[in-house]
């Protein structure tokens, strides 16, 4: 069974950046596209972007300018940098699997970061 | 980018009722659209992928159909276990896009 888990600080400064890893177990990262999504306190979802096993990458234009996606084989784990945060940033940060059907199969738990100073 | 808009955004319904939740796409997204139930605090959990098939392990309950820019999700027979806040996801392009969701809950 694959499981994914969120990792990072809770707590980020205004103006800093953002660093989460999603480590991914149960299977292999190869093969598959790798997800960032997050969620405002009460509100909907956003994708963030994906990254393919290989190193490509999409990002949403909204964000574009500050996300980097970057992955480690090796530790089968992938990673978000989110640059020059503010409050609006502050969200449940989730990974996720793109399967075969263009669909988010599999999912981690989510992570809160709160952006404030 | 690619609109997504759910209707209704809020539901009460009791169990056993059937309900049907709908979802329009501001252009043709063919048939790929997914569904996702989210309960408080927890990740969305996915129901249906490309618009009608029944992702496994979710009860069959659970139905959807549609093409193009159409698309509803239906539960046939309410169960307490239900009531959650549903979302509908194109996968047609990037940016992949969200529907604002639709909170169902116990009348």
């Amino acid at each position: 069974q694959v499981q994914l888990q969120e990792s990072g600080p809770g707590l980020v400064k205004p103006s800093e950046t953002l660093s989460l890893t999603c480590t991914v177990s149960g299977g292999s990262i190869s093969n598959y596209y790798w997800n960032w999504i997050r969620q405002p306190p009460g509100k909907g979802l956003e994708w963030i972007g994906y990254l393919y096993y290989s190193g490509s990458t999409d990002y949403n234009p909204s964000l574009k300018s500050r996300v980097t996606i970057s992955v480690d084989t090796s530790k089968n784990h992938f990673s978000l940098k989110l640059r020059s945060v503010t409050a609006a940033d502050t969200a449940v940060y989730y990974c996720a699997r793109e399967g075969r059907d263009y669909k988010f199969d599999y999912w981690g738990q989510g992570t809160l970061v709160t952006v404030s100073s | 980018d690619i609109q997504m808009t759910q209707s209704p955004s809020s539901l009460s319904a009791s169990v056993g009722d059937r309900v049907i939740i709908t979802c329009r796409a501001s252009q043709s997204i063919s048939s790929y659209l997914n569904w996702y139930q989210q309960k408080p605090g927890k990740a969305p959990n996915l129901l249906i992928y490309v618009a009608s098939s029944l992702q496994s392990g979710v009860p069959s309950r659970f139905s959807g159909s549609g093409s193009g820019t159409d698309f509803t999700l239906t539960i046939s027979s309410l169960q307490p276990e239900d009531f959650a806040t549903y979302y509908c996801q194109q996968s047609y392009s990037t940016p992949y896009t969200f529907g604002q969701g639709t909170k169902l809950e116990i009348k």
